[in-house]
């Protein structure tokens, strides 16, 4: 069975430049979340899709930040324009959805963005 | 409040010899779930063990194993045998049953296996 796909692995751009991640989770798994790990911490969430609808994007910052999953499979997470805080590593995850507090999350290798 | 705690930055253990990495979590939901991930210098998160709050024995998976005490709300992961390929990071997450199936990230453990 695949894991969760994600690309690409490594992006470097200039501040104010737009970039965009994708991910495709593994089949089958309703749910997706996006989340933003900094160095040393924990990862954060962004967004998390049911199926297509976002049903938690609270902590997005929606100034510079989207992202969708029209056909509630593969997702994609944009940024526009890119800050220098942006650096960080992005996280796809993805879980059946439907199990209630026993729903493991299953995490993609991330993207390494870094903005100079 | 924290949600879920780690307070050890960094452990350190011996080859073959066991460790045993802290995690203590906060939540007035009866019903939650506990999970251990790994995340090897290469970035991806592993899922390693999980464990329900009405689950009435200690979760196991291989070398892993989860010391779950639920009235001092804790939830230790517990490696045998370490091996090189332990050195990792190591998060402890926890999910709220009756919260909209809120996800919590604790802030990580950095283990490092000696030879």
């Amino acid at each position: 069975e695949a894991g969760v796909v994600q690309s690409p692995r490594y992006k470097i751009i200039e501040k104010k430049q737009p970039v965009a991640f994708w991910c495709n989770p593994i089949s089958g798994h309703n749910t997706l979340y996006w989340y933003l790990q900094n160095l040393g911490q924990g990862p954060e969430l962004l967004i998390r899709y049911e199926n297509e609808e976002a049903v938690d994007d609270s902590q997005l910052p929606k100034d510079r930040f989207s992202a969708e999953r029209l056909k509630g499979v593969d997702s994609t997470l944009k940024i526009q324009p890119a800050e220098l805080g942006d650096s960080a590593v992005y996280l796809c995850a993805s879980s059946l959805g439907n199990a209630g507090i026993t729903d493991t999350q299953y995490f993609g290798p991330g993207t390494r963005l870094t903005v100079l | 409040a924290q949600k879920i705690t780690q307070t050890q930055p960094g452990m350190f253990v011996q080859e073959k010899e066991a460790v045993t990495l802290d995690c203590t979590y906060d939540t007035s939901d009866p019903s939650y779930g506990l999970f251990w991930y790994k995340q090897p210098s290469s970035g991806e998160m592993i899922f390693l063990i999980y464990q329900g709050s009405y689950d009435q024995q200690n979760a196991t998976e291989g070398r892993y194993s989860l010391n779950f005490q639920k009235a001092r709300k804790s939830a230790n992961l517990v490696i045998s045998a370490s091996q090189l390929g332990d050195s990792a990071m190591y998060f402890c997450a926890m999910r709220e049953g009756n919260t909209g199936n809120q996800f919590y990230f604790g802030t990580g453990t950095s283990l490092t296996v000696i030879p």
